[in-house]
């Protein structure tokens, strides 16, 4: 079975542009996470997706927006960037809900570097 | 507040020396527990999850943890560590809402 797949890797913008980040899960799994990984914030979570509906969110500004599609492939949008947003975005996916014991699949993740 | 606490941002042993990394949780959150590791450069992987029943669960690599619940605690224990296991450790918690509630992670470090 192929594993979580992200693209990119990397990604270079500067303030005020937009950014998506695409995820796609491992085949069948309907839940898919999203996080934001710095040194200084640790990974923080930012949403989960589940058969097309957002089911739970981090403490993230409106900025951050996600959606997911009919083949459980994600896609995050990260809107006006700022510089405090360069990180490392990773998704993550699981056969349900990632609280109720199921176990999550990582993607390698994205850099994004805001200029 | 739910919460998942790790007491130590880093942990410093010595190769072949036993090692715990403490991870504890509020007692709002639900008890499936799991513990990840994200090696340098890598996204994150399972390495053992307590669900119920036993309450020394055993992972990958030699890791077990240990579920104790009037302590609400779940402690990372390896015997004997080696340099392979540089990498940071993530103890997380399933709450009620379905929502996976994480902690900020430890960083073990391997004295050769």
């Amino acid at each position: 079975k192929a594993g979580v797949t992200q693209t990119p890797r990397y990604l270079i913008k500067t303030r005020g542009q937009q950014v998506t980040l695409s995820c796609s899960p491992i085949s069948g799994h309907r839940s898919v996470s999203w996080y934001q990984q710095t040194p200084g914030q640790g990974l923080q979570f930012l949403f989960e997706y589940f058969s097309e509906t957002q089911r739970n969110k981090g403490n993230f500004p409106g900025r951050f927006s996600g959606r997911q599609f009919s083949n459980s492939r994600s896609e995050m949008n990260v809107s006006t960037l700022e510089l405090g947003d360069s990180a490392l975005y990773l998704c993550a996916s699981s056969n349900g809900l990632a609280g109720v014991s199921h176990e999550q699949f990582f993607g390698p993740g994205t850099r994004l570097t805001v200029l | 507040a739910q919460s998942v606490t790790q007491l130590d941002s880093q942990v410093p042993v010595f190769e072949e020396a036993p090692v715990e990394l403490r991870c504890n949780y509020s007692s709002s959150v639900s008890v499936y527990l799991f513990w990840y590791v994200q090696y340098p450069n890598q996204g994150l992987q399972l390495l053992l999850k307590y669900l119920s029943g036993s309450t020394l669960v055993k992972g990958i690599n030699g890791f077990e943890a240990e579920f104790n619940k009037s302590q609400t605690s779940f402690h990372l224990r390896k015997p004997s560590v080696h340099i392979s296991d540089t990498a940071e450790y993530f103890c997380a918690a399933g709450n009620s809402n379905y929502q996976l509630i994480w902690g900020a992670g430890t960083k073990l470090i391997i004295k050769p």
